[in-house]
């Protein structure tokens, strides 16, 4: 089975603090993702990466970092947290010979006071 | 600029089937139709995709009409476990692209 885990189911931070989300895959898949979710929002896409080094902008990017230094971990990094950045983080990764199916870790609900 | 449409929520009966609709008018030839669902708390799953012909898994089945242009996810015999958000998406395949998901449907199984 394809696992995805991310390093913290919750987390509180405070303004201004340098926040890294951790999202790592062990199937050897090239794309990963990050989404943030919000009530009545669904899930927006923030960054993703089709290989190492790789990162493309999604919808809503703006405040976000990220990192692909090895090709089974994908990092979300915000520079300077702030409280329109509470939400829920969720990382997913696809790819494979023969699979096109995205598979999504549990999420990180960040509270950020 | 959504590619798909479909109402925000649905009931369905226990043990009844659940007819999930989904618009997508302007999909293209290469273009398949994914669906997901997400549980509440948990990040969200696969269930099917198809492109054109009618498709079946364990799960649920996938009935695409024939010029594309909508589909309907079928739940043959819904479980208050299959209360969840689900999302359709339309997207082409094994492409380093994507997958933006919509507000999808809430769909609530009742005993």
């Amino acid at each position: 089975d394809v696992k995805v885990t991310q390093s913290s189911r919750y987390l509180v931070k405070r303004t201004g603090e340098k926040v890294f989300l951790e999202c790592v895959q062990d199937m050897d898949h090239e794309n990963m993702f990050w989404y943030r979710q919000d009530p009545g929002l669904g899930l927006r896409l923030i960054y993703f990466s089709y290989d190492v080094k790789m990162k493309e902008k999604g919808d809503i990017p703006e405040g976000y970092s990220v990192s692909r230094e090895k090709k089974e971990r994908f990092s979300l990094i915000l520079e300077s947290a702030s409280t329109n950045q509470t939400s829920m983080y969720l990382c997913a990764s696809r790819g494979g010979k023969g699979s096109d199916t995205q598979y999504f870790g549990p999420g990180t609900r960040l509270t950020v006071l | 600029d959504a590619k798909t449409t479909q109402p925000p929520s649905m009931d369905c009966a226990e043990g009844r089937a659940a007819n999930l609709p989904c618009n997508h008018s302007t999909i293209s030839g290469n273009e398949y139709v994914y669906w997901y669902r997400q549980i509440h708390s948990q990040g969200p799953q696969y269930i099917i995709h198809g492109l054109k012909n009618n498709e079946t898994n364990e799960m649920a089945s996938l009935i695409i009409t024939e010029d594309r242009k909508s589909s309907t996810l079928i739940l043959p015999h819904a479980t208050l476990r299959d209360t969840a958000v689900y999302y359709c998406i339309v997207r082409v395949p094994y492409n380093n692209n994507d997958m933006r998901f919509g507000a999808g449907t809430r769909l609530t199984v009742k005993p």
